[in-house]
């Protein structure tokens, strides 16, 4: 079965810094890979959405690339700050139906 | 659009009990999915609808689980009896159909059976 493993569950960095958190999937490519943000005691927002056939997007101050031989999206934030801080999902699709996430890597910005 | 609308937003109750959870989609979606998520297994998709019909209910746990969509507008995830393996933070989200995607979640409903 797919399995959706994210890299860490837990990262802190310092203020200012980027932050790159990983998401690997096994077997086959997803037709899109999403990220979503979710603050404590809320439902998960989206964030952005890259395409197979996308190597990279950029929103503001974030950026997803995707891999499909490595079978990996990263996503960084530039010029982090302490409001950055969250836990992060990805969630590969793969028939625009079935939506499953990875456990989520928690972010802390110190100031 | 007031976005998903889930009720109770929290919920405390014995074992053995009856637990009702309810969803409202945003008004024009098709899709609506049901998650449960725990520290241990992270977000989990327990069933989604398409059009109110159920398409894949493999994520429900057990036969204590049930859910409804009577209509485009109302779902239900019931738990009986309830135990306390099922305490959890259970979410309802909703999409359109033909868009890439975007899930839309509502602000969860926290169970804790004792």
């Amino acid at each position: 079965s797919q399995k959706i493993e994210q890299n860490s569950e837990a990262l802190n960095i310092q203020e200012g810094k980027t932050a790159t958190l990983t998401c690997n999937y096994t077997n086959y490519s997803p037709a899109y890979l999403q990220w979503y943000r979710q603050d404590p005691g809320r439902g998960p927002v989206f964030l952005l959405l890259i395409r197979e056939n996308e190597k990279e997007k950029r929103k503001e101050r974030l950026k997803v690339t995707f891999d499909t031989t490595l079978k990996q999206s990263l996503f960084h934030i530039t010029a982090s700050q302490p409001a950055d801080s969250a836990t992060y999902l990805c969630a590969p699709l793969y028939n625009n139906n079935d939506m499953r996430f990875g456990a989520g890597t928690r972010l802390t910005v110190k100031p | 659009d007031a976005g998903v609308i889930q009720s109770p937003r929290h919920e405390v109750t014995e074992m053995g009990q009856e637990v009702t959870l309810r969803c409202k989609p945003i008004s024009g979606h098709d899709y609506l999915f049901w998650y449960r998520q725990t520290m241990m297994r992270g977000l989990e998709l327990l069933i989604y609808f398409n059009n109110n019909v159920p398409i894949d209910d493999s994520g429900m746990p057990e036969d204590r689980f049930s859910a409804k969509m009577p209509n485009a507008s109302f779902s239900t995830l019931k738990i009986q009896p309830s135990e306390p393996r099922d305490s959890a933070v259970y979410f309802c989200a909703s999409r359109r159909q033909g868009d890439t995607g975007e899930l839309f979640f509502g602000e969860g409903s926290r169970l804790t059976v004792l």
